[in-house]
């Protein structure tokens, strides 16, 4: 079953410093999606791109953040120079196109900035 | 304003008993999506069951089905026969047809099955 792959699982960075997550959507999505979540909170929405370009972003989403699909299946997340309060678990997400289909999602990157 | 409302708090449910985890949501949007996620303690987040707005007939998928009450605004997952390995947190989450992709989720349900 196809499915999203992120990495790296775990990444420890010092404050200040830039971290680039990695995403593979499935193959045949359209949308591609990046969520965070602090840890015990609920699942925030960073970020959407369609046709390779942001086609959302939310106001969590600053001048830090960037996306890129350098390639026809990479999907990355970079934050330039990290905070403490960027720790959380990094969700990747795709799906097909319109409405009613589902977002499936990676197995997430747990970011601990330090 | 909170689009998705999910106040239960943490629940303890008997192995193979059925448990209702509720949900509520606010939109003005005639056209959206209602999602339920499972994220178990290893931390991925796993689609159970979607709604669209104009479905006449709630979803059901295998063990789970989603009770919508479109006047009230709410779209309660149903799990019967309750699995130790279904204890989990659970997210609704809502897409509205706004031309936007972006699922907006609610705080969760805790739900622990006991043998």
């Amino acid at each position: 079953e196809p499915e999203v792959t992120q990495t790296p699982s775990h990444q420890v960075t010092q404050m200040g410093q830039e971290v680039i997550l990695r995403c593979v959507p499935i193959s045949n999505h359209l949308y591609f999606y990046w969520y965070r979540q602090i840890l015990g909170q609920k699942v925030e929405f960073l970020v959407s791109f369609y046709n390779n370009e942001i086609s959302e972003k939310s106001e969590i989403f600053d001048d830090q953040f960037s996306v890129e699909r350098p390639d026809g299946s990479n999907f990355t997340l970079k934050i330039r120079s990290t905070k403490l309060e960027d720790s959380a678990m990094y969700f990747c997400a795709s799906s097909g196109p319109g409405q009613n289909t589902e977002a499936f999602f990676g197995q997430g990157t747990r970011l601990t900035v330090v | 304003a909170q689009k998705i409302t999910q106040t239960q708090p943490g629940m303890f449910v008997q192995e193979k008993e059925a448990v209702t985890l509720d949900c509520t949501y606010d939109t003005s949007d005639p056209s959206y999506g209602l999602f339920w996620y499972k994220q178990p303690s290893s931390g991925e987040m796993i689609f159970l069951i979607y709604q669209g707005s104009y479905d006449q007939q709630n979803a059901t998928e295998g063990r789970y089905s989603l009770n919508f009450q479109k006047a009230r605004k709410s779209a309660n997952l149903v799990i019967s026969a309750s699995q130790l390995g279904d204890s989990a947190m659970y997210f609704c989450a809502m897409r509205e047809g706004n031309g936007n992709n972006r699922l907006a989720f609610g705080k969760g349900n805790q739900v622990v099955v006991i043998p």
